[in-house]
């Protein structure tokens, strides 16, 4: 039972370069979430969907891209790098609403935007 | 908008005795809970201790437990019989009832010393 997966684990891109951070779980559930972690921060959260078709922002949108065509997958992407988007992207999934049940987290992706 | 803070950035303690980690928050709502997240080296996040705003009883897990004072706005992490596998980054967490936008601090670093 692999739970979160994310790839890749580490990512150097140059400035305005695109790509996807890709999502996957195996738990069959519903709620899935992108976060950052930044340095001195804590943790974000930049996207969520409660389900297949449904996405909705969380605190700092700006510059990502999400879809949920299936309940496994929730890709995050990003157009156009800028290095303030440099971070350590994490992806956590739920049974239910974030505050009744537990998130499990995916292990997280380094991103550098030199 | 709501507010977590760690207050302490850095922690320390000798093996097998008691640390507590501080978190203040900062709502206007009832309904909400609060967690505490650990970040092992490995980066993973792991839920340690969850503790719903409507329960006057403080949540424990094993060596680990809280002490939530509603009315100060403070939710405490104590650490009984600290293990050195207990080093690791620790984060306070609110979100409010009915939202799926989770609020972490900036974390706590804390070092078991053998």
């Amino acid at each position: 039972n692999a739970g979160v997966t994310q790839t890749p684990k580490f990512q150097v891109l140059k400035t305005g370069q695109s790509m996807t951070l890709q999502c996957a779980q195996d738990m069959n559930h519903e709620y899935m979430s992108w976060y950052r972690q930044d340095p001195g921060m804590g943790l974000r959260l930049i996207h969520y969907s409660v389900g297949a078709g449904i996405t909705d922002q969380g605190e700092v949108p700006n510059g990502y891209n999400v879809s949920r065509s299936t309940t496994e997958d929730f890709p995050l992407r990003l157009l156009s790098a800028a290095p303030s988007q440099t971070s350590v992207y994490f992806c956590a999934t739920s049974t239910g609403f974030f505050a009744k049940n537990i998130q499990y987290f995916g292990a997280g992706t380094r991103l550098s935007v030199l | 908008a709501q507010t977590v803070t760690q207050s302490q950035p850095e922690m320390s303690v000798q093996e097998a005795e008691t640390v507590t980690l501080s978190c203040t928050y900062d709502t206007s709502e009832s309904d909400y809970y609060l967690f505490w997240y650990k970040q092992p080296p490995s980066r993973q996040m792991i839920l340690v201790i969850r503790q719903e705003a409507y329960k006057q009883q403080n949540a424990t897990e094993n060596r680990f437990s809280v002490n939530f004072q509603k009315a100060a706005k403070s939710f405490s992490l104590k650490i009984s019989d600290s293990q050195l596998g207990d080093a690791a980054m620790y984060f306070c967490a609110y979100v409010q009832g009915g939202s799926e936008k989770l609020v972490f601090g900036k974390g706590t670093k804390l070092t078991v010393n053998p």
